[in-house]
């Protein structure tokens, strides 16, 4: 069984700051994983997609991958009031056709 | 607009009711997922399908049924054997490519029951 773990939070943060947010798993053949957002009442959207080691960069967001630790995290800059919601952490099976999504972890960007 | 679309938005159920939640999509996607969020939690996958009737279950189908009369359409029942079906309800569809095939999710289905 493929798990998805994350911090449920709430992580705080100021406006202008960096929010740091991770995941860890635990089936170590996993190729990809993806970062969705999700406000309150809301359904999730897509924010990154991650497929090899190293950082990706999208705008104020930053994907690393550290498949040897099983370690994902999602950096985002210059963190606005609107980058308030919860992130999930979503990991497919080897077949690519399933995903199990991390419990999230709800930010709070405080102005 | 291409998209996937879910109705009803809110639903209320008494007990010992069936009730089925759409979602259709024009995106020409394969396949179709359903989930479920309870508050504070992440999503729990129901049932999925990657072609029409044909179906596979998730890690929570008790209590739930499903078909994939079409490619557009895959709608869930919830039947009265779900003994507590109050949730938030989210379809998702993707394409099928080989690789991790990225999931689109439509506006969800809140449930009550009564």
């Amino acid at each position: 069984q493929k798990e998805v773990e994350q911090n449920s939070g709430p992580l705080s943060v100021p406006e202008g700051a960096i929010a740091s947010l991770n995941c860890t798993y635990s089936d170590r053949v996993s190729q990809s994983f993806f970062w969705y957002r999700q406000y309150s009442g809301k359904s999730p959207e897509l924010i990154m997609s991650i497929y090899s080691n190293g950082d990706k960069e999208d705008g104020r967001f930053t994907a690393q991958l550290n498949k040897a630790s099983q370690y994902v995290s999602l950096l985002i800059r210059d963190s606005q009031p609107s980058d308030s919601a919860t992130y999930l952490c979503a990991v497919p099976n080897n077949a690519g056709n399933m995903l199990t999504f991390g419990g999230g972890t709800r930010l709070m960007v405080k102005p | 607009d291409g998209g996937i679309t879910q109705s009803p938005k809110y639903l209320f159920r008494k007990e010992g009711q069936n009730v089925t939640l759409s979602c259709e999509q024009n995106l020409n996607h394969d396949a179709m997922y359903w989930y479920r969020q309870d508050p504070g939690q992440g999503l729990r996958l129901i049932y999925y399908s990657q072609i029409v009737n044909d179906f596979q279950k998730g890690d929570i189908a008790e209590g739930y049924s499903v078909s994939r009369e079409k490619k557009e359409s895959f709608p869930l029942t919830v039947t009265s054997a779900q003994k507590n079906p109050t949730a938030f309800y989210l379809c998702a569809s993707s394409i099928i490519s080989g690789s991790a095939d990225t999931q689109y999710f439509g506006p969800g289905t809140r449930l009550t029951v009564l």
